[in-house]
């Protein structure tokens, strides 16, 4: 079946401090990628959806200038946190596609970022 | 506004009982539907999606769900629960019109009594 992997799974930094997250489709080439965000006990909320070699479009709400999407390539996907603060501690989860909307969403295992 | 409700945050069942866990949506278009299981540490397993046609669709781990338009419901069920069925179930909603993007319900806990 098609993986999805992400790294880190977690990680610690100090608030002012950036922090990146890779999101990669191991054997398939991914058309689309998507960014999810995810509080304790509570849903997955969609923050940005990015194309290979495109911007990323962020859903409202969503600071494009904090999170920053780079979708260089068909297998990889990268969301940096910047400036990061306490309130940006959450469970990052991205999924890849490539197939349109009728396609499967692939998942990630998740990324824990804890801001102190 | 295009948005899925699961009603019961939390369910209980015994090993070896039925299951229902239910989701209704709200969509403009011709809704695609699906239900995924999150288990601590991995990330988010499909189970069974529709699309069109029958609408009883079977999925992986014995899992069924029945698409009701009328009733804007696509429940998920279960006819002999299994301890490793103990998971955070989400049902998700997209369309032909949304390029991929899911929208998410709260999720349901299920725990199960042995």
């Amino acid at each position: 079946g098609a993986v999805v992997s992400q790294h880190p799974s977690w990680v610690i930094c100090k608030s002012g401090t950036s922090v990146k997250i890779e999101c990669r489709s191991l054997d398939f080439q991914a058309t689309t990628m998507f960014w999810y965000r995810q509080f304790p006990k509570q849903s997955l909320m969609l923050m940005a959806t990015s194309n290979e070699g495109s911007k990323a479009t962020y859903e409202q709400g969503v600071e494009k200038d904090k999170f920053l999407i780079n979708h260089a390539s068909l297998t990889l996907s990268t969301l940096t946190v910047t400036s990061a603060h306490p309130e940006d501690s959450s469970f990052y989860i991205c999924s890849a596609s490539f197939f349109g909307p009728r396609g499967e969403q692939f998942f990630g295992p998740g990324t824990r970022l804890t801001v102190l | 506004a295009q948005s899925v409700t699961q009603p019961d945050i939390h369910i209980t069942v015994s090993e070896g009982a039925s299951l229902e866990l239910r989701c209704n949506y709200s969509y403009g278009a011709t809704p695609y539907l699906f239900w995924y299981v999150q288990s601590p540490g991995q990330g988010l397993q499909l189970l069974l999606k529709y699309f069109s046609g029958d609408t009883l669709v079977q999925g992986i781990k014995g899992f069924e769900a029945e698409f009701k338009r009328s009733q804007s419901s696509f429940n998920l069920r279960k006819p002999s629960v299994h301890w490793s069925d103990a998971a955070e179930y989400f049902c998700a909603v997209g369309g032909s019109g949304n390029t991929g993007k899911l929208i998410f319900g709260q999720g349901t806990t299920l725990q199960v009594k042995p």
